[in-house]
C-alpha cells in the first residue's frame, strides 16, 4: 500500500510569494494534518481536515491556509511568504479524525524563501 | 500546558541499549508516540502506547509509561549504527481530531 505522498519535495520561493503544497494521504485514510518544523520551534500543528472540513487549527496567522478535496488530497497554502516560512513541511495521515489512531507521516516539504 | 520536554543529545555504543526518556504535561492524553527523524526523511512511526498500559514491547524497542510522573521512555535494546536519528516523542488527545504534540526531540548517535 502506498504511503503518505507530498509533493513537492523541495521549494525555493522568494519573499512575498505564495505557494501551495500537495499531499496525498494513504488510501482510505480520511484524515490529513499538517506540521511545520524549524531548528527553533520544532515540530509545530498547523490544522487538520477531515472530510473535506477543517476540524482544528494551530497558532498560526492567517497566510496559512488549506483544504481538503473529496478523494481526501489536501493542500496547504502560504501566501506573503517571509523568510521565517522557511521550514520542512509535514503532512501526516490517518484513518479517523479521532486522536486514537495511527499517524503516517510523508517525507516532508522543504520549503525555503529567499 | 502542551509542553513535552526530551533530553536533547544521546551517545551510545553499538550493541548496548539507549533508553530515551519523555516527559509531558497533560493528564489528559490518551495515546503517546514515539516517531524517529533520519537526516532529510520524514516521521517515521515507531510504536505507540494507550495512557492505559505500563509498558509496550514491539522486537527490540520497550516503551514504559508512568501515567503518575508523566513519564514516558523508549529502551532501543542491541542498538545499531542504522538507529542513528533524531527521537521524538508525541501525545495525542482524543479531542476528535489528529492533533500531534512532539517534545523536542532526541539525537541518538551510535557509534561502532
Amino acid at each position: 500500500k502506498a504511503g503518505v505522498t507530498q509533493t513537492p519535495r523541495y521549494l525555493i520561493k522568494t519573499r512575498g510569494q505564495q505557494v501551495t503544497l500537495s499531499c496525498s494521504p494513504i488510501s482510505g485514510h480520511r484524515s490529513v494534518s499538517w506540521y511545520q518544523q524549524t531548528p527553533g520551534q520544532g515540530l509545530q500543528f498547523l490544522f487538520e481536515y477531515f472530510s473535506e472540513t477543517q476540524r482544528n487549527k494551530g497558532n498560526f496567522p492567517g497566510r496559512f491556509s488549506g483544504r481538503q478535496f473529496s478523494n481526501s488530497r489536501s493542500e496547504m497554502n502560504v501566501s506573503t511568504l517571509e523568510l521565517g516560512d522557511s521550514a520542512l513541511y509535514l503532512c501526516a495521515s490517518s484513518l479517523d479524525s479521532m486522536g486514537n489512531t495511527e499517524a503516517f507521516f510523508g517525507q516532508g516539504t522543504r520549503l525555503t524563501v529567499v | 500546558g502542551e509542553d513535552v520536554e526530551q533530553s536533547l543529545f544521546l551517545s551510545v555504543r553499538e550493541g548496548d541499549s539507549s533508553v530515551i526518556n519523555c516527559t509531558y504535561t497533560d493528564s489528559s492524553s490518551t495515546y503517546l508516540y514515539w516517531y524517529k527523524q533520519e537526516p532529510g526523511a520524514g516521521l517515521q512511526l515507531l510504536t505507540y502506547i494507550f495512557s492505559n498500559m505500563d509498558m509496550k514491547q514491539d522486537q527490540r524497542l520497550t516503551v514504559l509509561l508512568n501515567k503518575k510522573d508523566k513519564h514516558l521512555s523508549l529502551r532501543i535494546a542491541d542498538t545499531q549504527t542504522g538507529d542513528s536519528a533524531i527521537y521524538f516523542c508525541a501525545e495525542s488527545r482524543d479531542t476528535g481530531f489528529q492533533k500531534l504534540v512532539f517534545g523536542t526531540g532526541t539525537r541518538l548517535l551510535v557509534s561502532p
